[in-house]
């Protein structure tokens, strides 16, 4: 089944590491998403990226940085410049341009540290 | 004002009732509008996209009112299975960026 992977599930980062999340798809879409989900806010724009080899930032795009090599994929580091990462981090794709066609998510990855 | 608002609820309602949830947006040039439920500690998914003229999947009707600039989602025969946080999103240009998610309205269906 087409679908979007994210690991690690959960992941722990200590003080002044860089840690990377990894995001796969097997849907052919052109367009993937990185955000962030912290309690009681929207979801908010970290990167987004249309085609392969470009990437756009979005609205909370410091302390993290992207690469999108493949299609299938958009991996999203979050460096030791960001201050207070932890939160709920979800990759999306679509097909549509602007997901006028609707997101689909990944099950995410919660990132705490320690 | 907020791009996209929403009532965060809880909304506490027994199996069987209508619920209604309404979602307002600022833009007036907002171009597609979507609900997606979101369950505890999961992703987002796709309940429905909001059509000008409305829509209806089996117990649940989504309605654009593009004067008041607001879109809703009634629920009916509420199913246990239904708690859930529903949140509204609005695509404001068309483009990619400009894709706004509320902070969600969260339903609790009791038996």
């Amino acid at each position: 089944d087409g679908g979007i992977t994210q690991s690690p599930k959960y992941l722990f980062r200590k003080e002044g590491q860089n840690v990377t999340l990894s995001c796969e798809q097997n849907l052919n879409h052109d367009a993937m998403y990185w955000y962030r989900q912290d309690p009681g806010q929207g979801l908010r724009l970290i990167y987004y990226s249309q085609i392969v080899n470009d990437f756009q930032k979005g609205d909370i795009a410091e302390g993290y940085s992207v690469s999108r090599e493949k299609k299938e994929s958009f991996p999203l580091t979050v460096t030791s410049a960001q201050k207070n990462p932890t939160a709920f981090y979800l990759c999306a794709s679509s097909s549509g341009q602007g997901g006028m066609g609707g997101y689909t998510f990944g099950s995410g990855t919660r990132l705490t540290v320690v | 004002r907020k791009e996209v608002e929403q009532d965060p609820g809880p909304f506490n309602v027994p199996e069987g009732a209508t619920v209604a949830f309404n979602c307002t947006y600022s833009n007036s040039a907002s171009q597609s509008f979507f609900w997606y439920r979101q369950d505890c500690r999961k992703e987002p998914k796709l309940l429905m996209s909001v059509y000008s003229s409305g829509n209806e999947d089996g117990r649940f009707t989504a309605q654009l009112n593009r004067a008041s600039q607001y879109i809703s989602l009634l629920i009916r025969d509420s199913k246990l299975s239904d708690s859930a946080t529903y949140l509204c999103v609005v695509n404001i240009d068309g483009g990619y960026q400009k894709v706004t998610f509320g902070t969600g309205t969260k339903l609790q269906v009791i038996p």
